[in-house]
């Protein structure tokens, strides 16, 4: 059973950076991709991009192509989404999800909350 | 980017009644070298992420009961609950993974009436 522990909680001003991480465990490493999405209150789940474990090759939404940057740690099988210069409209819940074309396994989510 | 709407936005249907949930794509999901329909559908309660109901269209995820059925072809989609149990009060989604990106219904709430 695949298990993906996101980070905790953060509140950012406008125009800062996050970094949001996702510990994975419970399958065979490099056999997904990961995805990640976020969700705003009432809508519906929005996708930021993917990475490959194993090359860690990106693909990135259009939307997000100049702010949003995804890392991979293949020793401690973590992966991290970056978000710089943030907006208001940028506080969501973002999830990593495994990519097995339809998402089945999420992380917890993490809420990152951005205000002056 | 493929826009999935939904109908309706909300619905509530008594304890034991048929719940009948549509999406609609902006383009075929139907993907005409395998003939399957790229698409699946999620429900989501409050403070948890989606969970995976149906994917293919109508293939049902491993331990979903089988009052949950997805159907369609093409552009039009129906996820209906046979008999509405207490626990289905949630937050229903569609998603296409037919070409990227994968988008997202609106979501359609379903309430116990």
């Amino acid at each position: 059973q695949a298990l993906l522990v996101q980070s905790g909680p953060e509140v950012k001003k406008p125009g800062a950076s996050v970094t949001v991480s996702c510990k994975t465990s419970g399958y065979t490493f490099g056999s997904f991709d990961i995805n990640w999405l976020r969700q705003a209150t009432g809508q519906g789940p929005e996708w930021l991009g993917w990475m490959n474990p194993n090359n860690g090759h990106t693909g990135y939404a259009q939307k997000f192509q100049d702010r949003v940057t995804m890392t991979r740690d293949t020793s401690t099988r973590t992966f991290y989404l970056e978000l710089s210069s943030l907006r208001s409209d940028d506080t969501a819940v973002y999830y990593c999800v495994l990519d097995k074309s339809w998402f089945d396994s999420w992380g917890q989510g993490t809420l990152v909350t951005v205000s002056s | 980017d493929i826009v999935l709407t939904q109908s309706p936005d909300s619905l509530a249907v008594s304890l034991g009644e048929r719940a009948t949930i549509n999406c609609r794509s902006s383009q075929s999901v139907l993907h005409s070298a395998n003939n399957k329909n790229y698409l699946a559908w999620y429900q989501q309660k409050p403070g948890q992420p989606p969970k995976l109901l149906i994917y293919w269209a109508s293939t049902r995820e491993s331990g979903v009961p089988d009052r949950f059925t997805g159907s369609g072809s093409g552009t039009d989609f129906t996820l209906t609950i046979s008999t509405l149990q207490a626990e289905d009060v949630a937050v229903y989604y569609c998603q296409q993974y037919h070409t990227n990106p994968p988008t997202f219904g609106q979501g359609t709430r379903l309430d116990n009436k």
